[in-house]
């Protein structure tokens, strides 16, 4: 059973601060990350995709990749009230079908 | 550009009835898929289409649930006859190409089913 986890939260950072959304997946051959964002009664909106080994920068994001540790994060910089939502972490690629993660609530606070 | 369209946005049903969703991807993606989110959960992949043929359906309730897309474009999906866990919220996401691909959703259709 292909897994992607997230730790559901809420995390809770100050506005300014750098916020930390960590996932984890199972299937070694995936090849395609993305991350998510969903507000409250919202569909999911793509924020960056990362297809290989390293860093991947966008505006306040940064989204990391470790295809050997299985793990992609997103950290998101100067984070502010507008950045609270949910965060959701997708995987695919090696013939498989995307999977979500459960996603990650981060609240910043002003 | 414009973005996924879908319709309805809402739906209340009584378990047993059917039910149809719509969907138009953005123009020129060849891939559809359809998905299911329970309050509180990731999105679920119920069916994957590329372009006319159909990639994935590995978890689509096949006894209840239904898909289709012709010509390659809209798609439509639809439950009969649905159940209380049926109530979610079902959206609609296109790509370029493959699943490998970014997806754009469009605004998703609540299902709630009593």
């Amino acid at each position: 059973q292909k897994e992607v986890e997230q730790n559901s939260g809420p995390l809770s950072v100050p506005e300014g601060a750098i916020a930390s959304l960590n996932c984890t997946y199972s299937d070694r051959v995936s090849q395609s990350f993305f991350w998510y964002r969903q507000y409250s009664g919202k569909s999911p909106e793509l924020i960056m995709s990362i297809y290989s080994n390293g860093d991947k920068e966008d505006g306040r994001f940064t989204a990391q990749l470790n295809k050997a540790s299985q793990y992609v994060s997103l950290l998101i910089r100067d984070s502010q009230p507008s950045d609270s939502a949910t965060y959701l972490c997708a995987v695919s690629g090696g013939g498989f079908k995307t999977i979500f993660g459960a996603g990650t609530r981060l609240f910043v606070k002003a | 550009e414009a973005g996924v369209a879908q319709s309805p946005r809402y739906k209340i049903i009584e378990k047993r009835q059917s039910v149809a969703f719509w969907c138009n991807p953005i123009s020129g993606h060849a891939t559809l898929y359809w998905y299911q989110q329970i309050l509180g959960q990731g999105p679920k992949l119920l069916i994957q289409f590329q372009n006319n043929g159909v990639v994935d359906d590995s978890q689509l309730p096949k006894d209840r649930f239904s898909a289709e897309r012709l010509k390659g474009v809209d798609s439509t999906l639809k439950i009969q006859p649905a159940k209380l866990e049926d109530s979610a919220v079902y959206l609609c996401a296109s790509s370029l190409g493959s699943s490998d691909d970014e997806q754009y959703f469009g605004p998703g259709t609540r299902l709630t089913v009593t």
